[in-house]
């Protein structure tokens, strides 16, 4: 079993739509969590943080439930620039920082 | 800043060959790190050195060696390149809230 695992889709959505996307992770002692976005053949950046209070940044919002450790993150009003793959990530932290990615989830936006 | 620069952005070797990926970065980062991205498997730790000096091996460390050379540089050397290493290869280094990525090196082992 991956300890990060993701729903790899393809999503495809029209402009303007709401998308959710789901992340489980299986190791309890995962400290932070983030989101991260790809572009394609390029390399993954930050795309924010995921905190257990839930964090909104614009027109995404995560959410972090450490009971069921599954993470969520929202897209409201999808443009067609946030087609991408977007990768959950769990930090194990220590010294090395340590991050374990799921394998990502592909959007489409659609014209 | 440049942030990570890898080198070389491409690169194609037969089966058997060796060579060394570059990576460096200029955030005064202490941890830097090697990954691999293969098609459905998400990216995989390679190896990762916590500080300038240290090393370790992360998930998938076989047919791999790794120089921390200073604070700004580590690489990544293929003594005897094969078929499976054919991948995209990422190097990041990590600040206090984030890891930033290299622009990647695509390798094909023929």
């Amino acid at each position: 079993r991956k300890e990060v695992e993701q729903d790899p889709g393809p999503f495809n959505v029209p402009e303007g739509a709401t998308v959710a996307f789901n992340c489980t992770y299986s190791n309890s002692a995962s400290q932070s969590f983030f989101w991260y976005r790809q572009d394609c053949r390029k390399e993954p950046k930050l795309l924010m943080s995921v905190y257990s209070s839930g964090n909104e940044d614009g027109r995404f919002t995560a959410q972090l439930n450490r009971a069921s450790q599954y993470i969520s993150l929202l897209i409201r009003d999808s443009k067609l620039s946030d087609s991408a793959t977007y990768l959950c990530v769990a930090l194990m932290g220590g010294s090395a920082r340590q991050l374990t990615f799921g394998s990502g989830t592909q959007l489409t936006v659609l014209p | 800043n440049a942030g990570v620069t890898q080198t070389p952005k491409f690169q194609v070797l037969k089966t058997g060959q060796s060579m060394t990926l570059q990576c460096a970065q200029d955030m005064n980062h202490n941890s830097m790190y090697w990954y691999r991205q293969d098609p459905g498997m998400g990216l995989r730790l390679i190896y990762y050195s916590a500080s300038e000096g240290t090393t370790d091996k992360g998930e998938v460390p076989n047919g791999y060696n790794v120089s921390r050379l200073n604070k700004r540089e580590f690489s990544l050397r293929l003594e005897s390149a094969a078929p499976s290493q054919t991948s995209v290869y990422f190097c990041a280094s990590s600040g206090p809230n984030e890891q930033f990525f290299g622009p990647g090196t695509r390798l094909t082992v023929l």
